[in-house]
């Protein structure tokens, strides 16, 4: 059975800091990993990773994937009261026919106080 | 352009009942997918529809069944509702590429599903 972890579960941090969000995957047939933010209701797209040691980059946010050691970290810089959210790392796997599959982790919650 | 519109954005049902849930996609998007996440945890994948025919199932029980549309909207329903299944449910829509669906995925703002 595929398997995303993120890691920490939770996480409060003050305005300014940086933070590191870790997520590990047991996945067959991966093809690729996804960060989204979750801040109420809908999930919206961050980065999509496929393959290892390219750092993407938006803003402040960054990701990074490793296929060999399967994890993926994403990092926010100079976090902001707006950052505070779910961060859900999914990752991508191909099941046949031309159909694919996204598993999910728990998610982080980040919570940024001012 | 809309994005992903669900309806309704919150319901409640008693255990046993059934509910019908709808999902139109964003705009010129083809493949509908459906999501159950539970309190504290990431979404849960139940099926995909494409060409108006389940393509790809989680695993859930037959109590969950849906429906894809000519214009490609579509519905999640649920019988003989449980309590386990409140939840947020979500719909994601996408592009298929030639026979395969394209990566990145559009999400509405969900159905909450309160089940007392």
């Amino acid at each position: 059975e595929d398997k995303v972890v993120q890691s920490p579960l939770s996480l409060v941090v003050h305005e300014g800091d940086t933070v590191t969000l870790n997520c590990s995957y047991e996945v067959t047939n991966f093809r690729s990993l996804l960060w989204y933010k979750q801040e109420k209701k809908a999930p919206t797209f961050l980065f999509m990773l496929t393959s290892s040691g390219i750092e993407k980059k938006s803003g402040r946010l960054s990701s990074i994937l490793d296929k060999k050691e399967l994890f993926s970290i994403l990092n926010i810089t100079a976090t902001q009261t707006g950052d505070s959210a779910v961060y859900l790392c999914a990752c991508r796997s191909y099941s046949g026919a031309g159909s694919y599959q996204l598993t999910f982790g728990k998610g982080t919650k980040l919570s940024v106080i001012p | 352009d809309a994005g992903v519109t669900q309806s309704p954005t919150h319901l409640i049902k008693t255990r046993g009942q059934q509910v019908t849930l709808r999902c139109s996609p964003k705009s010129g998007h083809d493949t509908v997918s459906w999501y159950q996440q539970a309190l504290g945890q990431g979404p849960q994948f139940i099926f995909q529809y494409y060409e108006e025919e389940e393509r790809q199932r989680g695993n859930f029980p037959d109590r969950f069944s849906g429906h894809q549309f000519p214009n490609y909207s579509s519905e999640l329903n649920v019988n003989a509702l449980l309590l386990g299944d409140s939840a947020l449910y979500l719909c994601a829509s996408s592009l298929a590429v030639g026979v395969t669906t394209n990566e990145k995925l559009f999400f509405g703002s969900g159905t909450q599903l309160s089940v007392l």
